[in-house]
């Protein structure tokens, strides 16, 4: 069984670029949440994709978009960098259905530096 | 939306001491209550989680305790070792059939001194 896996690790870009950042699930698992955690802070959800749709949203602009494969990985994207989105983004998966599902399991991050 | 309020924000404690976190929610619908540990620049890490069914949940040394009418719930460590030495992070939720919301408190960095 393998774990989440992020790609990439770390990354540092310009304001008002683009970035696409990759999530691999768990072996088993068909939902997939991304996070946004600034330094010190808890981690913020900023939305989840379950069967290839996205089913739920936090408190991020449109900006902020993103993309569930057949094969459950996902990418984030986010459009128009600004410095405030330097920041861990953590992927993290889960098997829906069911009240003994739902367990989420994180991977390492991608740490986003924007200068 | 949820609010989940976590105290204290910093934890000393000597090795072989207890050591407590507590968390408050604002959702009475939230059900699921997850603690996670991170230590310095790796994943969170779920130690011990607690549905709204059952009001304590027992995992070796570390235990949670649930009280949904006062809308709070606490993690205890006993017996704390160096290795326990992170951040730790309390979450509430509403698990549904189509996936689960996580909102985290703002975590716990809590070191334990030999």
């Amino acid at each position: 069984e393998t774990g989440v896996t992020q790609s990439p690790t770390h990354l540092i870009k310009t304001r008002g670029q683009q970035v696409t950042l990759r999530c691999s699930s768990q072996s088993g698992h068909n939902t997939v949440s991304w996070y946004q955690q600034a330094l010190g802070q808890g981690p913020q959800f900023i939305f989840q994709y379950y069967r290839e749709e996205e089913n739920g949203r936090g408190n991020f602009p449109p900006r902020f978009s993103g993309l569930q494969f057949p094969n459950y990985s996902s990418e984030l994207n986010v459009n128009a960098l600004e410095l405030d989105d330097s920041a861990l983004y953590l992927c993290a998966s889960s098997l829906a259905g069911g009240y003994g599902a739902n367990v989420l399991t994180f991977g390492a991050g991608s740490r986003l530096t924007v200068l | 939306g949820e609010n989940v309020e976590q105290h204290p924000s910093t934890l000393s404690v000597q090795e072989g001491d207890s050591a407590v976190i507590k968390c408050t929610y604002s959702d009475s619908a939230s059900n699921y209550f997850p603690w996670y540990k991170q230590e310095l620049g790796k994943r969170p890490q779920l130690i011990i989680d607690i549905r709204s069914n059952v009001g304590e949940k027992k995992d070796q040394r570390i235990a949670v305790t649930l009280n949904k009418t006062a809308k709070h719930f606490s993690l205890h460590i006993t017996e704390t070792q160096p290795e326990d030495s992170a951040v730790y992070f309390c979450a509430a939720s509403k698990v549904t059939g189509g996936g689960n919301k996580l909102t985290f408190g703002t975590g716990t960095q809590l070191k334990v001194e030999l």
